[in-house]
C-alpha cells in the first residue's frame, strides 16, 4: 500500500522561507513507482475548506501553480529518493494551515492517495 | 479559474435517508471531477472519480453523477459512519480548484 509521509512544518515569522517534504513508499507491490505519477501540494486552514496548491509531473518538467503562490513557491520531487519538495519563500500569515502532499491516480487525475499533513504556522 | 459551487453548504438527516449534494463548476469541466470525504483530524479520502466511478474499497451507497457543469453526490442510506465533509474538485485545469465543502451530520 502506497503511503506519504510529510515533514517540515513548523512555526515561521513572515518573509522567512521554509521547504518541506514528502516522502513515498509502498509502491513497488504492484509494479508501479514514484515516477510514475504526478503529485500535489493541497493546503487547509484548521477549520476551513480545501486549497489546491501545486502540481508537478511524473518527471518534473511541468509544474502548475495557485496563483496565490506564483513566484514564491516552488513544488519538486527527486525520484531517485522517492520525494516531493514545496521550497516556500516569503511566507504571508495566510500561508498558515495544514499541508497534505497526494498522489494522482494516473489515468483519472484524481487524488487518490494522501498524506496525514504536516502543519506551517506564519505568524510573527 | 474554475469556481466550484457546492450546496447545500450543511445538512442534518437521519441513519437510511436519501442524502444528495451538488457541485456546480463555473465553466465546463467534461467528467473532470472527483468526490472527497474528510472526517475531523483526517486526510481527505476519495469516494468518486471522473464524476462516477466508485473508488476502490468505498461503500457503494455512494455514487456520482453528471457531466459539464452540474455534478452531484448521492448517499442512497446515510449510515452513522458517513458523518463527514464533503468536497468536489475539478482536475480540468490548473489551477485546479475545490468546492467549499458540505458538512453532513447525523440527527
Amino acid at each position: 500500500e502506497v503511503q506519504l509521509v510529510e515533514s517540515g512544518g513548523v512555526v515561521v515569522q513572515p518573509g522567512e522561507s521554509l521547504r518541506l517534504s514528502c516522502e513515498a513508499s509502498g509502491f513497488t507491490f504492484d509494479g508501479f513507482t514514484f515516477d510514475d505519477y504526478p503529485m500535489h501540494w493541497v493546503r487547509q486552514v484548521p477549520g476551513k475548506g480545501l486549497e489546491w496548491v501545486s502540481l508537478i509531473s511524473w518527471d518534473g518538467d511541468s509544474t502548475y501553480y495557485v496563483d496565490s503562490v506564483k513566484g514564491r513557491f516552488t513544488i519538486s520531487r527527486d525520484n531517485s529518493k522517492n520525494s516531493l519538495y514545496l521550497q516556500m519563500n516569503s511566507l504571508k500569515t495566510e500561508d498558515s494551515g495544514l499541508y497534505f502532499c497526494a498522489k494522482e491516480n494516473s489515468g483519472n487525475s484524481a487524488l487518490d492517495v494522501w498524506g496525514q499533513g504536516t502543519m506551517v504556522t506564519v505568524s510573527s | 479559474d474554475i469556481q466550484m459551487t457546492q450546496s447545500p453548504s450543511s445538512l442534518s438527516a437521519s441513519v437510511g435517508d436519501r442524502v444528495t449534494i451538488t457541485c456546480r463548476a463555473s465553466q465546463s469541466i467534461s467528467s473532470y471531477l472527483n468526490w472527497y470525504q474528510q472526517k475531523p483530524g483526517k486526510a481527505p479520502k476519495l469516494l468518486i472519480y471522473a464524476a462516477s466511478y466508485l473508488q476502490s474499497g468505498v461503500p457503494s451507497r455512494f455514487s456520482g453523477s453528471g457531466s459539464g457543469t452540474d455534478f452531484t453526490l448521492t448517499i442512497s442510506s446515510l449510515q452513522p459512519e458517513d458523518s463527514a465533509t464533503y468536497y468536489c474538485q475539478q482536475s480540468y485545469s490548473s489551477p485546479q480548484t475545490f468546492g467549499g465543502g458540505t458538512k453532513v451530520e447525523i440527527k
